[in-house]
């Protein structure tokens, strides 16, 4: 079955504009979460949604915002871009039963630039 | 609060040798989760394996072997007669029960040389 899909894979931006990125579950999978990965703070915790309600954010500034829709597809959005906001943004989906105890099925990721 | 150290930043190993990963976790619940995922350089995180606080057995997959002490705190896995495909950044992670976070550890980089 076709797995996580992440739309864009890369791009670039400049300080102050704002980027969506876009995330396409397992067919089934009701559960998606965000991560971020950058090389100083390794993997940390964006939000979780599940059938359409945030059930979990992570420790970030108010510019970073996500919402996910009636066919489980989620996006995040990123405000006012700043230069640490460079990284991998990584999407993840499940089953729904609390991801926590299940397997996370990953996304390639969608590498964004800040300049 | 939860915690998870993989002390070893790089490892590089020859192949056909065996290798270790560490990993060492913090939490005060007495039930939670751990995982192995292999981040191979497409990016994508692919699940290697989930063992519950309750089940202390270790486990093998062919190669692929994990080592949970719950009286360290640790959840080490062994690669035997590692191969290049292995080359990856592996991470140890973390979750209680009813939430829906992984906890990752930093990750160790294992490149395995022809």
């Amino acid at each position: 079955k076709a797995g996580v899909t992440q739309t864009p894979r890369y791009l670039i931006k400049t300080r102050g504009q704002q980027v969506t990125l876009s995330c396409s579950p397992i067919s089934g999978h009701r559960s998606v979460s965000w991560y971020q990965q950058t090389p100083g703070q390794g993997l940390q915790f964006l939000f979780e949604y599940f059938s359409e309600t945030q059930r979990n954010k992570g420790n970030f500034p108010g510019r970073f915002s996500g919402r996910q829709f009636s066919n489980s597809r989620s996006e995040m959005n990123v405000s006012t871009l700043e230069l640490g906001d460079s990284a991998l943004y990584l999407c993840a989906s499940s089953r729904g039963d609390r991801a926590g105890t299940g397997e996370l099925f990953f996304g390639e990721g969608s590498r964004l630039t800040v300049l | 609060a939860q915690k998870v150290t993989q002390a070893q930043t790089e490892i590089s190993v020859v192949e056909k040798e065996d290798v270790t990963l560490d990993c060492v976790y913090e939490t005060r619940d007495t039930t939670y989760y751990l995982f192995w995922y292999k981040q191979p350089p497409s990016g994508e995180l692919v699940f290697l394996i989930r063992r519950n606080s309750f089940d202390e057995q270790n486990e093998i997959s062919g190669r692929y072997s994990w080592n949970f002490q719950k009286s360290t705190s640790s959840f080490n896995f062994t690669i035997t007669a590692s191969q290049v495909v292995d080359s990856a950044v592996y991470f140890c992670a973390l979750s209680e029960p009813l939430q829906s976070t992984l906890t990752f550890g930093k990750g160790t980089m294992l490149l395995v040389s022809p």
